[in-house]
């Protein structure tokens, strides 16, 4: 069964460091997401692809934080410098665009000290 | 803005209890809803959907009514096992928005 790819799993670094995460979607997915979710909270969208366009970033904080897709599959989310308050959650998820079902990866746990 | 409001948790049961998850909404026009579920480890898989008012998703025993009428998409099951321990979102999409809008979430845990 296909799913959504994501790497690492688990990232550890300190305050003011760059840290980078990677997303594969599932093949045929022209929409991918990154969500990013706080412990004790549900997901909050942070920038959304169609392809390799970006859809809406709204929630990105652009200062530190930058996302690309550059040939319209896999998709890495950087941060730099990394902050106390980033450590969370962060899931990628990739549809065929729409109301069709989002599709989830596990995720990368940052934490950031 | 768009929002969902779920029950506070954590929420436990005993095995073969019947389960409730409160869910509302606050959105403009006619949202699609949906519940999400995340076992430990794992991402958010999609548990049931509803589109339009009155529809009623189910999957695994589990079903939750479109209630435009009270804004509300509770989940329910009749008889809740150990292996539906996990965190339930409640979520909504606007075409307008094209974007989920996720609940806080449930962490659900069932004892034997």
């Amino acid at each position: 069964e296909a799913e959504v790819a994501q790497s690492p799993r688990y990232k550890i670094t300190e305050k003011s460091q760059a840290v980078a995460f990677w997303c594969d979607p599932i093949s045929g997915h022209a929409t991918l997401y990154w969500y990013r979710q706080i412990l004790g909270q549900g997901p909050e969208l942070l920038v959304q692809f169609q392809d390799e366009s970006v859809v809406d970033d709204s929630q990105l904080p652009k200062d530190r934080f930058s996302a690309e897709r550059l040939k319209g599959v896999d998709s890495t989310l950087k941060i730099q410098p990394a902050e106390l308050g980033d450590s969370a959650m962060y899931l990628c998820a990739s549809s065929l665009g729409g109301l069709d079902e989002q599709f989830f990866g596990p995720g990368t746990r940052l934490t950031v000290l | 803005g768009d929002s969902v409001t779920q029950m506070e948790g954590p929420v436990t049961l005993s095995e073969e209890a019947f389960l409730t998850i409160n869910c509302t909404y606050t959105a403009t026009g006619y949202p699609s809803l949906f519940w999400y579920v995340q076992y430990p480890g794992e991402g958010l898989q999609l548990l049931l959907k509803a589109t339009k008012a009155d529809d009623k998703g189910s999957n695994k025993g589990f079903e939750a009514t479109y209630r435009k009428e009270t804004t509300s998409f509770h989940l329910e099951k009749g008889s809740v096992q150990v292996s539906d321990s996990a965190v339930y979102f409640c979520a909504l999409y606007r075409s307008g928005a094209q974007k989920l809008v996720f609940g806080q979430g449930t962490r659900l845990t069932i004892n034997p």
